[in-house]
């Protein structure tokens, strides 16, 4: 079953740390994406990537790095967290061969920072 | 306007019935078009994809596609209380990239037994 696995699914840090967020995908997927998800904001994108050691700014970049070193791999880092980052982060991965199909979804991870 | 725009319910209907959940979308290059199903708590998966104008039907659900009008509509036939989820339209705009989708905000369904 082909997946996209986030590392931790619950975290809580204070504030100033800095936060890593790792996303594995076993589809050889080109393309992934971290998102955050709040109430009543629906989902925003923070950055992508299409290809390793590439990157872009989605919607919402502020306060956020990315890392992509690996194919499979997509790291989201907050550089110092603070506690209006705290939501839900969704990571998802695609195919470019397959683009019209649609993303697939990690199972997300939800940051509190206090 | 949103890009992306759908009803945030809930919409409520009796189990047995017809749930219709409706999406307009604001860029006409769009291409392709995407509903998803979050559970509450749980991280979206992709239920249905069209791209050519007019229905596609998968099992108790149909996408139906209308370019001119900018709309796209899922309809869930027979609907189950395991239904009960929020859906989320998401749409590949032309100005946003071929592999970037924008995401409506949901719409809420309730199922009632």
């Amino acid at each position: 079953d082909v997946k996209v696995t986030q590392s931790s699914r619950y975290l809580v840090k204070r504030t100033g740390e800095k936060v890593f967020l790792e996303c594995v995908q076993d589809m050889d997927h080109e393309n992934m994406f971290w998102y955050r998800q709040d109430p009543g904001l629906g989902l925003r994108l923070i950055y992508f990537s299409y290809d390793v050691k590439m990157k872009e700014k989605g919607d919402i970049p502020e306060g956020y790095s990315v890392s992509r070193e690996k194919k499979e791999r997509f790291s989201l880092i907050l550089e110092s967290a603070s506690t209006n980052q705290t939501s839900m982060y969704l990571c998802a991965s695609s195919s470019s061969d397959r683009a019209g199909y649609g993303y697939t979804f990690g199972s997300g991870t939800r940051l509190t920072v206090v | 306007q949103k890009e992306v725009e759908q009803n945030s319910g809930p919409l409520s209907v009796p189990e047995g019935a017809i749930a219709s959940l409706n999406c307009t979308y604001s860029d006409r290059g769009s291409q392709s078009f995407f509903w998803y199903r979050q559970y509450s708590g749980k991280s979206p998966e992709l239920i249905m994809f069209i791209y050519s104008n007019g229905d596609k039907e998968d099992g108790r659900f149909t996408a139906q596609l209308n370019k001119a009008s900018q709309y796209v509509s899922l309809l869930i036939r027979d609907s189950q209380p395991s239904d009960s989820a929020t859906y989320l339209c998401a749409v590949n705009s032309a100005t946003s990239g071929t592999y970037k989708y924008i995401f409506g905000t949901g719409t809420r369904l309730k199922v009632l037994a």
